[in-house]
C-alpha cells in the first residue's frame, strides 16, 4: 500500500513538445505529491509540489495534474528543451499530524529532450 | 542561505568495512532523513532523524545506524559491508511549518562503492 508506481520508464521527445509523466498511489493518506529532478551524479531537485485539495498546479513550464478519485497524479512539461533532459522521480508523503514525512518515491522517468 | 551539504562526495571502502557519511541541513530545517539509491532506481528511505531521535525507519537492517547532533547536523553508520550496499546516499532535510512537515529538501549525496 506504500507503493508509487510511475511510467514510462523512459521517454523521448522532440524540442518545444510536451512529455507527460504518470504516476499512481494506493495510499490514501498520502496528502503531499511532489516532483523531483535528478541530473547524473546529482541529488533530486524539487521541482514542483502539490496536495491533494488542489486538482492542477503550474509552476513556469511545469504543470501537475491530480485526480484525487482515480489515485493518479502526472507531471506535464510544456515547451520541452534540452535542458529538460534528465531523471524524473514522482513521490507522496504524509505530511501532516504527527508524521515526519517519509518520501515514498516511483521508480523514475529518464527523459531525453532532442535539439 | 546554505543548502543541505554532505561529505564525503565519493567512498570506496572494502567488504566488512564500516563507513560513516555526514549530512548539514539546510539552515533552519530541524530534521535529517536519509535515503539509499542504487544505480537506475529511485530513493529507498533509510531513516529519519528528529530532536536526535530516530523517528521512523524503513526496510533497511540494523547495520545501518545513524546519529543526529544538537546542531541538527547527522551521520549514517553502515557497519559490515557488503557489496549491494554500493549506492548514492542522499541526505534530505526538512522543518515543521505551520502544523506540518514541509518539502525535503535533499544534498548532492555520497557515492559509496564497494570493492
Amino acid at each position: 500500500q506504500q507503493q508509487v508506481k510511475q511510467s514510462p520508464q523512459s521517454l523521448i521527445v522532440q524540442k518545444g513538445g510536451i512529455p507527460i509523466i504518470n504516476c499512481a498511489y494506493e495510499n490514501t493518506a498520502f496528502d503531499y505529491f511532489p516532483w523531483y529532478q535528478q541530473f547524473p551524479g546529482k541529488g533530486p531537485a524539487l521541482l514542483i509540489a502539490i496536495r491533494p485539495d488542489v486538482s492542477e498546479k503550474k509552476e513556469g513550464r511545469f504543470t501537475i495534474s491530480f485526480n484525487k478519485s482515480a489515485k493518479q497524479f502526472s507531471l506535464h512539461i510544456m515547451d520541452s528543451q534540452p535542458g529538460d533532459s534528465a531523471t524524473y522521480f514522482c513521490a507522496a508523503s504524509i505530511n501532516s499530524g504527527t508524521s515526519y514525512g517519509k518520501l515514498t518515491f516511483g521508480q523514475g522517468t529518464i527523459l531525453t529532450v532532442h535539439p | 542561505d546554505a543548502g543541505v551539504t554532505q561529505s564525503p562526495t565519493h567512498l570506496i571502502k572494502t567488504r566488512g568495512q564500516q563507513v560513516t557519511l555526514r549530512c548539514s541541513p539546510k539552515s533552519g530545517h530541524d530534521t535529517v532523513s536519509w535515503y539509499q539509491q542504487a544505480l537506475g532506481q529511485g530513493p529507498q528511505f533509510i531513516f529519519q532523524y528528529y530532536e536526535e531521535e530516530e523517528r521512523q525507519r524503513g526496510n533497511f537492517p540494523d547495520r545501518f545506524s545513524g546519529h543526529q547532533f544538537p546542531n541538527y547536523s547527522s551521520e549514517l553508520n553502515v557497519n559490515a559491508l557488503l557489496l549491494g550496499d554500493s549506492a548514492l546516499y542522499l541526505c534530505a532535510s526538512s522543518v515543521w511549518t505551520g502544523g506540518r512537515r514541509d518539502t525535503q529538501y535533499f544534498g548532492p549525496g555520497t557515492r559509496l562503492t564497494v570493492l
